[in-house]
């Protein structure tokens, strides 16, 4: 099965500062989705990528896929304490029988942004 | 307002006994998901759903069943033979294909 993998697993980030976030898939990524969730809770959704080379950015996160649709990055722009949280991506499975019905995540990464 | 309700929020439970998580979503959503979280981990799926009537295990089915005979809803019950209930468990839902995925609030489930 596709299995992704994030890095860090956790960063503290001081507020005003940039981050990234890895996710590597270890097959061709069909669609790669980035979520955020708060302990406790459900995830919110980010954004997906579909395309080799695609870029998208809401407010101050962009998020990027690699041309060979085997690595996404979510970067964040001068963080600020409602960028705290767990972030995690999320991809369907690359089978085609399977009508991409599989969705899997990555393990998270723990953000926490300092004073 | 569509979305996707999970009840309860926090559930207790004896060991041994069964339980069941609801999952209903109105958005007219085909696949639905339920996945376990454990503290500092990622989710994993337990099973899935991309019609009425039918179902997959995912990678952790062992000590869980699910039934989907309404399009809204895919209950999931947790048996005595699941050797480590206590997690927190999130239903999922969304469109066939590559489309994005909508998430309850979750059932925390503790188990004494």
């Amino acid at each position: 099965s596709q299995e992704l993998e994030q890095s860090p697993q956790s960063l503290i980030v001081q507020e005003g500062k940039n981050l990234t976030i890895n996710c590597t898939s270890s097959k061709t990524l069909y669609g790669l989705y980035w979520y955020k969730q708060k302990y406790g809770e459900g995830l919110i959704f980010l954004m997906m990528l579909q395309k080799g080379g695609e870029e998208k950015s809401h407010e101050k996160i962009t998020a990027k896929l690699d041309e060979k649709k085997q690595q996404s990055s979510l970067h964040i722009t001068a963080s600020q304490p409602s960028h705290a949280g767990i972030y995690l991506c999320g991809a369907p499975s690359p089978d085609l029988a399977d009508s991409w019905g599989k969705l899997q995540f990555g393990a998270g990464t723990q953000v926490v942004v300092t004073p | 307002d569509g979305g996707i309700t999970q009840s309860p929020k926090y559930l207790f439970r004896k060991e041994g006994q069964n339980v069941t998580l609801s999952c209903e979503q109105n958005l007219n959503h085909d696949a639905m998901y339920w996945y376990r979280q454990d503290p500092g981990q990622g989710l994993r799926l337990i099973y899935y759903s991309q019609i009425v009537n039918d179902f997959q295990k995912g990678d952790i089915a062992e000590g869980y069943s699910v039934s989907r005979e309404k399009k809204e809803s895919f209950p999931l019950t947790v048996t005595s033979a699941q050797k480590n209930p206590t997690a927190f468990y999130l239903c999922a839902s969304k469109w066939t294909g590559v489309t994005e995925a909508f998430f309850g609030q979750g059932t925390r489930l503790t188990v004494v």
